[in-house]
This record gives structure tokens, C-alpha cells and sequence, in this order.
């Protein structure tokens, strides 16, 4: 089946500090979506990832596609307060009806 | 627009007690109905899937099962839970009929506890 390793578990940083979080996929990916889940919340969709090398930003936010299409990265620059959450990785499984998801990166901000 | 109703948003339920979680969506017609849960940590685990009225896909085998008997309603049950029920349980939906190309929308899950 679908295999996705998403790392780091945990990251905690200092305010205005940057931060990144990986996931890896052990075969070749058609795309890859990001979601963010704030404490005590639901996962939101943030943006899905399609092309190979693709590079999308949202604000303080760079979403990257690997070239091979097996791995992607979410980095948050100078990350404030409201960055807290846990960023999953999702990618198709084994069918065409569902995501599977990474672990997730918890990500704490300390003020 | 689209919405997803799920409730309630917190249960507590003593073990060998049935379980019923609702869910509805609305603004959207035959949309993808899924059933997750998030257990003690943070890993999103797929239950049950639907992409039609009776048609249910189960993932994991355990101890729960879905229905779906209308098109923007999923229902999660259980005859008897077991402390390993308890979690966080999130409903979600998506409009296409490849999830991998349409995000998953979801719903303010219901937090169970099993005693």
C-alpha cells in the first residue's frame, strides 16, 4: 500500500524563526495536498501540488513538488503565533476515493 | 456554498453501549462521504468511504460500520463500543470523483470518549 513518512514529528520555534516540514513517499506521486490543523480543530485544506519541481506560496508560506514527483516540503518563514497547528501531507491511496495521510508536523510557536 | 454538519461535538459512552454519529453535507450533490479518526496523537486514519447512496468501502476491520441512506448523509455506528473506540472522529467530503485532485472538506468532528 500507499507509504508517506512525514517529518519531523514535533518542531518548536522561537517566533520570527522559520520552519519546514518533509514528506516522503515511497513511489511516485500524481499530486500531494497540505492541510493544517489548528489544536482542539479539523484538518483545512491549504493547497494541492500537481507538477513536478512545482513551486506555490501563500503568503509566508512555499509549498514545493519534488522534481521526481516523491517527495514535497511546506515551509513557513518568520513563523508567527498563529502558524500553530499540525501540517499533514496527504496523498492518493491505494484507490481513486481516498487520501492517505502523513503523520503530521505539530509545530509550536513560542511568543 | 457547501457545509458539513456533524454532531455531537463531544460523547462520552460507557463500553458495550451502541453509537451513532451523523454527518450531512449541504450546497452539493453526490458528493464523496468519508469517516476519519484521529486517535490520541494526530495521524488521520480512513474508516469508511462512499461514493453513493449504499455503497459504503471499509478500510480498517474493526469494530464500527457506515451507512449512507441519502445522498448527503453518512451515518457511523457501532453496537458496542470498546475503549479503543475512543477518538477524535472527523466526517469530510469532496466534490470529484478522484479524491486525489479534490480536497477533502471536513467537518468540526465529535470527540468520543469510551469509559
Amino acid at each position: 500500500g500507499q507509504q508517506v513518512m512525514q517529518i519531523p514529528q514535533y518542531q518548536h520555534v522561537q517566533e520570527g524563526e522559520d520552519f519546514t516540514t518533509y514528506c516522503n513517499s515511497s513511489t511516485t506521486l500524481s499530486n500531494i495536498q497540505w492541510y493544517k490543523q489548528r489544536p482542539g480543530g479539523h484538518p483545512v485544506f491549504l493547497i494541492q501540488l500537481v507538477k513536478s519541481g512545482e513551486v506555490k506560496k501563500q503568503k509566508r508560506l512555499t509549498f514545493q513538488f519534488g522534481e521526481a514527483k516523491k517527495n514535497s516540503s511546506l515551509h513557513i518563514t518568520a513563523t508567527q503565533t498563529t502558524d500553530v497547528g499540525t501540517y499533514f501531507c496527504a496523498l492518493k491511496g491505494g484507490s481513486n476515493y481516498k487520501l492517505t495521510f502523513g503523520k503530521g508536523t505539530l509545530l509550536t510557536v513560542n511568543p | 456554498s457547501q457545509t458539513i454538519h456533524q454532531w455531537p461535538a463531544t460523547l462520552v459512552q460507557p463500553v458495550g453501549s451502541p453509537l451513532s454519529l451523523e454527518c450531512t453535507v449541504e450546497g452539493t450533490s453526490n458528493p464523496n462521504l468519508y469517516w476519519y479518526r484521529q486517535a490520541a496523537g494526530r495521524g488521520l486514519q480512513l474508516l469508511f468511504y462512499s461514493v453513493g447512496i449504499g455503497q459504503i468501502s471499509s478500510e480498517v476491520p474493526q469494530n464500527l460500520s457506515a451507512s449512507r441512506p441519502q445522498d448527503r448523509q453518512f451515518i457511523l455506528s457501532s453496537k458496542k463500543l470498546l475503549l479503543s473506540d475512543s477518538g477524535f472522529y472527523l466526517c469530510a467530503w469532496s466534490r470529484l470523483l478522484r479524491t486525489g485532485d479534490s480536497p477533502l472538506h471536513f467537518g468540526n468532528g465529535t470527540r468520543l470518549t469510551v469509559t
